[in-house]
């Protein structure tokens, strides 16, 4: 069955560092892949976006990579801030018109 | 731009009553909607999809009577909770998706209480 599972469910770091966050999938070929923030109490907020054909995504800080023989994709936070703390999730679609998949999430706190 | 409303935020009921929530894509025309709930620390839950003007497709579980999906237009989907019971309170987010086919952007979710 398909099952997408992120790092560790809690992640620590220190002000600064570059955090950098699990997404693995299994039995899955998506189309493209998403990174969603979310807050407490709130929905979550689109970050980015990275198609299958594609290794490599930056925004600012942020930073995607996809991996399709490895079947993973990993989100980095450089220069990490404590307003950084939040919790993360990536969404797989396996076509370009389908419903995504979410994971878990990994919740990040980044500590002053 | 890409922004999604939710109305109401919050709301608490009596069991039994029946309860909507609104979602409205704010600037950008949402071919399909995605309804959610989500309960304390646990991931997004997917409850259904609709597409503009056709019936809604639920997931496995999910009682299609229970929860009442309206998607009339492009910028309007409605989730009603019939007969509302405690073990329904929970956070229910709505998300949309545009003609481009691929990100969803979430509304600010609905949590929903019922006493």
């Amino acid at each position: 069955s398909q099952k997408i599972e992120q790092n560790s469910e809690a992640l620590n770091i220190q002000e600064g560092k570059t955090a950098t966050l699990t997404c693995n999938y299994t039995n899955y070929s998506p189309a493209y892949l998403q990174w969603y923030r979310q807050d407490p109490g709130r929905g979550p907020v689109f970050l980015l976006l990275i198609r299958e054909n594609e290794k490599e995504k930056r925004k600012e800080r942020l930073k995607v990579t996809f991996d399709t023989t490895l079947k993973q994709s990993l989100f980095h936070i450089t220069a990490s801030q404590p307003a950084d703390s939040a919790t993360y999730l990536c969404a797989l679609a396996n076509t370009n018109a389908g419903k995504s998949t979410f994971g878990d999430g990994t919740t990040l706190t980044v500590k002053p | 731009g890409a922004v999604v409303s939710q109305h109401p935020s919050r709301v608490i009921c009596k069991s039994g009553t029946s309860v909507k929530i609104e979602c409205r894509s704010l600037d950008f025309q949402a071919t399909t909607m995605f309804w959610y709930r989500q309960f304390p620390k646990q991931s997004l839950m997917l409850m259904a999809t609709s597409n503009e003007g056709s019936k809604a497709t639920y997931e496995q579980g999910v009682e299609k009577d229970k929860f009442l999906i309206n998607h009339a237009s492009l910028t309007l989907s409605t989730l009603t909770v019939t007969s509302a019971h405690p073990e329904d309170s929970s956070f229910y987010i709505c998300s949309a998706r545009g003609t481009s086919g691929e990100t969803q952007y979430f509304g600010p979710g609905t949590r929903l209480l019922v006493l």
